[in-house]
């Protein structure tokens, strides 16, 4: 299965939202999940099984989607929040992930 | 708390083989599955491996299978990756993970150990 991230780099403002989009190439379900990676950082699981929130990841951190289509959104963005975002297939092997989204805090 | 700390990475020569290593500790290493993820420079994320808990399953990526072999010792909660007949596309950063249910869900990472192939 393949996963496609759209768009591969955006910039936003302190409190704006933005949506990142992850297509599979086939139906998941909703095993989905969604990471975080901060320069010179392991990533960081926030999202998985579509919509379900790691513990300690800020409300303002969301999934939806099901089938072949995700969106990760991120609302009242924070500065802390520039980083780069992967979505991964969950429930096979491999675990594809996508290619990944920076997004980048005016 | 969970800690995942790898250890084994370094430089070596095209067709040489290196033996990463990474101690779980924090939590009951037995019952989880563990894999290996990779992160060329300035790349993307590529799951390399799993193993069961139990070792009685192994799962390999397409680009390492029969070059990559993964174990583990629960007595010393410990994971490894033997990894032979390197190439210079596995030149990466290697994580240890923690894998949690569903498969392929990656909850808990290592600090990640550069391995470089000269070519």
């Amino acid at each position: 299965i393949q996963m496609t991230q759209t768009p591969s780099s955006l910039s936003a403002s302190v409190g704006d939202s933005v949506a990142i989009t992850c297509r599979a190439s086939e139906g998941i379900g909703t095993y989905l999940a969604w990471y975080q990676q901060k320069p010179g950082k392991a990533p960081k699981l926030l999202i998985y099984n579509r919509s379900t929130l790691q513990s300690g990841v800020p409300s303002r951190f969301s999934g939806s989607g099901s089938g072949t289509d995700f969106t990760l959104t991120i609302s009242r963005l924070q500065p802390e929040d520039s980083a780069t975002y992967y979505c991964q297939v969950l429930n096979i092997y491999p675990p594809t992930f996508g290619q990944g989204t920076r997004l980048e805090i005016k | 708390e969970v800690q995942l700390v790898e250890s084994g990475g370094g430089l070596v020569k095209r067709g040489g083989s290196l033996r990463l290593s990474c101690v779980a500790s924090g939590f009951s290493f037995s019952t989880y599955n563990m894999a290996w993820v990779r992160q060329a420079p300035g790349k993307g994320l590529e799951w390399v491996s799993t193993i069961r808990g139990g070792s009685d399953h192994l799962y390999y990526g397409d680009s390492v299978r029969g070059r990559f072999t993964i174990s583990r010792d629960n007595a010393k909660n410990s994971l490894f990756l033997q990894m032979d007949s390197l190439r210079a596309e596995d030149t990466a950063i290697y994580y240890c993970v923690r894998e949690w249910w569903p498969e392929g869900l990656f909850d808990y990472w290592g600090q990640g150990n550069l391995v470089s192939v000269s070519s």
